[in-house]
């Protein structure tokens, strides 16, 4: 796999709390993306980032905030977890999607549960 | 909107035979293509990319994919099928119009190889 780490792998949560899911890479890569796994759904994008602290929203991003202070890290935060954001959560990298095609790379994912 | 189909949830195929994977993509212009596969519990994996060129483009394990631009259709295929290669398969798309960066998945397919 590509140097990407998330954190934590598994977690479960009680609704309205606020959840903050880490991604931490180590390839220097400028692009980085979350998204969410749901079955019936395959991948929908949360947020990304073209750089540090800058960031966009993707299909399903209320309810997440995202920040990137630095290069390698990426973070997610549900800011009060509800039922519906139990998910699978990836996190993915790419170096230079506007040349030549960059594919994605992903991390392991964080398998979140509210409660 | 932009989007990418995936028509069947399941494929069913005896190891040996010939499989294929089905992809359909509305995206306009001339989007980038790619395949991932993805194992229980595991990220997904890059397979295959189009960017241009020869419409038939081979990948990782022995895949590869059909490009026919007419049709806006990115099968993926493999001449024999393994056991090995029941696992969950994801087509994706990254359209290539100015300052976008985003990557849109299909839904998934599940293939599933007998003995």
């Amino acid at each position: 796999d590509a140097g990407i780490t998330q954190s934590p792998r598994h977690k479960v949560t009680e609704t309205g709390t606020p959840v903050t899911l880490r991604c931490h890479q180590t390839e220097n890569h400028r692009y980085m993306y979350w998204y969410r796994q749901d079955p019936g759904h395959g991948l929908r994008l949360i947020h990304y980032s073209y750089g540090v602290k800058d960031t966009d929203k993707g299909e399903v991003s209320d309810g997440y905030s995202v920040s990137r202070s630095k290069t390698e890290d990426f973070l997610l935060t549900l800011e009060s977890a509800t039922s519906s954001q139990t998910s699978v959560y990836f996190c993915a990298i790419s170096g230079a999607p506007g040349q030549g095609g960059s594919p994605l790379h992903f991390g392991n994912g964080t398998r979140l549960t509210v409660t | 909107a932009q989007s990418v189909a995936q028509p069947e949830d399941q494929v069913n195929v005896a190891e040996g035979n010939p499989l294929t994977v089905k992809c359909t993509y509305s995206v306009s212009g001339n989007p980038y293509l790619f395949w991932y596969v993805q194992y229980p519990n595991r990220g997904l994996q890059f397979l295959l990319k189009y960017i241009t060129g020869d419409n038939l483009v081979k990948g990782s394990y022995g895949f590869e994919a059909e490009f026919n631009k007419s049709q806006t259709s990115f099968h993926l295929k493999k001449p024999s099928a393994l056991v090995s290669d029941s696992a969950l398969y994801f087509c994706a798309v990254r359209p290539t119009a100015s300052g976008t960066y985003k990557y849109i998945f299909g839904t998934g397919t599940r293939l599933k190889v007998l003995a």
